[in-house]
């Protein structure tokens, strides 16, 4: 079954860090010409756009988690990270990752969600 | 990069069509053809309906329609029934390797 799996979330105080897996079945992270992204809705709200990494392992992030949150995928393991530090108040949402379509910027599986509290 | 436009809410009786607007800039809706439309039912995982404008996934019914004219997608459902009240986003390429999602419409079946 072509499935994602996503886990790590939880309660971290503001300035804390968290590390999210997104496990992948039924297809490879690190297929030729796959693309896979981080997207998260804070409770009540809309999506947002979070992170994307390319086939060849090339990143691109949202302005607002520049430079705290980091993408990566583990193809040995066939998962998808997210690396997410100095985490504030406004990063408390669930996230969602996914897998792009055959062509661009389009995602046709996305997973459960892990929800992320960041409180004190 | 701002959030596509969306109407808040939109609504139409069982078996009416309703368009949901997504209002962007040149720098992004204008600019390619890589918009995208999601539903998601309230708690739920969001479903792909529309890819690249006015393409539509294997097993998402004919009766959503996408297309696009200038800065402003559109999403068409037609012959509407019930289990389309749900919450649906746009999404649109922003050029700079940057998405960018609207605000969300929550579709009401009357």
């Amino acid at each position: 079954e072509v499935q994602l799996v996503e886990s790590g979330g939880g309660l971290v105080q503001p300035g804390g860090s968290l590390t999210l897996s997104c496990a992948a079945s039924g297809f490879s992270v690190g297929a030729n010409s796959m693309y896979m992204t981080w997207v998260r809705q804070a409770p009540g709200r809309g999506l947002e756009w979070v992170s994307l990494i390319y086939t060849g392992g090339d990143t691109t992030y949202a302005a607002s988690v520049k430079g705290r949150f980091t993408i990566s995928r583990d193809n040995s393991k066939n998962t998808l990270v997210l690396q997410m530090n100095s985490l504030t108040t406004e990063d408390s949402a669930v996230y969602f990752c996914a897998k792009g379509g055959p062509g661009y910027w389009y995602f046709d599986l996305w997973g459960r969600g892990t929800l992320v509290t960041v409180s004190s | 990069q701002s959030a596509l436009t969306q109407p808040p809410s939109a609504s139409g009786s069982p078996g009416q069509s309703v368009t949901i607007s997504c209002t962007g800039t040149s720098s992004d809706v204008g600019g390619y053809n890589y918009v995208s439309w999601y539903q998601q039912y309230p708690g739920k995982v969001p479903k792909l309906m529309i890819y690249e404008v006015s393409k539509r996934p294997s097993g998402v019914p004919d009766r959503f329609s996408g297309s696009k004219s200038g800065n402003t997608a559109s999403l068409t459902v037609s012959g509407l029934q019930a289990d389309d009240e749900a919450d649906y986003y746009c999404s649109s390429y922003g050029g700079s390797r940057n998405l960018v999602f609207g605000g969300g419409t929550k579709l009401t079946v009357l």
